[in-house]
């Protein structure tokens, strides 16, 4: 299995508080992602990063940011959690290669609950 | 804007049975496409990846086929086992993060 963890893996908040996921990665990849995973939805992409202080937005990414000061780590901050953001948070890595062979891994998943 | 469609929904089999599962995606301007697997509670499992110029990939009793300029991937598991019990996520990769795109996901249950 790839190298990925995720920290928290559950976590309940309230409304109108900030929260931070961080996903932590051993395997040096370049690219690292964020989804989102909600009934109905499938996982929808809201951040990913092509290197350090590389980021940019996904699918949806209204209410969220990252940072990504080293390789092995990515952050995701909730800035204002609302309860539409309750989800089951994933993060992915891949090596970013130019080759259609790139395959994503993704970790295990932090449960987010928002009261 | 890339739009994946799984379907059935939830499939329910007896085990032994072979059978199929459909996908389908809009913008045939793709890298890859991937299947994979998820427990309840869990984590994503990459099944298969099928690259691009590809039409169909082998890993034991699962054998994944891409049509690109139909927009469609079939996923078929031969000897259906309780075990295979799961929801199934077909992903196409495309744009310049190679990020993926999910259908929703068919929900297998094989019974003893």
């Amino acid at each position: 299995d790839a190298g990925i963890t995720q920290s928290p893996r559950h976590k309940v908040t309230e409304t109108g508080t900030p929260v931070t996921l961080r996903c932590h990665q051993t395997e040096n990849h370049r690219y690292m992602y964020w989804y989102r995973q909600d009934p109905g939805h499938g996982l929808r992409l809201i951040h990913y990063s092509y290197g350090v202080k590389d980021t940019d937005k996904g699918e949806v990414s209204d209410g969220y940011s990252v940072s990504r000061s080293k390789t092995e780590d990515f952050l995701l901050t909730l800035e204002s959690a609302t309860s539409s953001q309750t989800s089951v948070y994933f993060c992915a890595i891949s090596e970013g290669q130019t080759t259609s062979t790139d395959t994503q891994y993704f970790g295990p998943g932090t449960r987010l609950t928002v009261l | 804007k890339q739009e994946v469609t799984q379907i059935p929904a939830a499939l329910s089999v007896p085990e032994g049975e072979n059978l199929v599962l459909n996908c389908s995606f809009t913008d045939s301007a793709i890298y890859n496409l991937q299947w994979f697997r998820q427990d309840p509670g869990k984590g994503l499992t990459s099944l298969l990846l099928i690259q691009s110029s590809q039409r169909e990939q082998t890993s034991g009793r699962l054998n994944a086929s891409l049509d690109k300029s139909s927009g469609r991937s079939t996923l078929y598991i031969a000897a259906s086992q309780p075990g295979d019990s799961a929801t199934y996520l077909c992903a196409v990769s495309s744009g310049s993060a190679r990020q993926l795109t999910f259908g929703s996901g068919t929900q297998l249950t094989v019974l003893p």
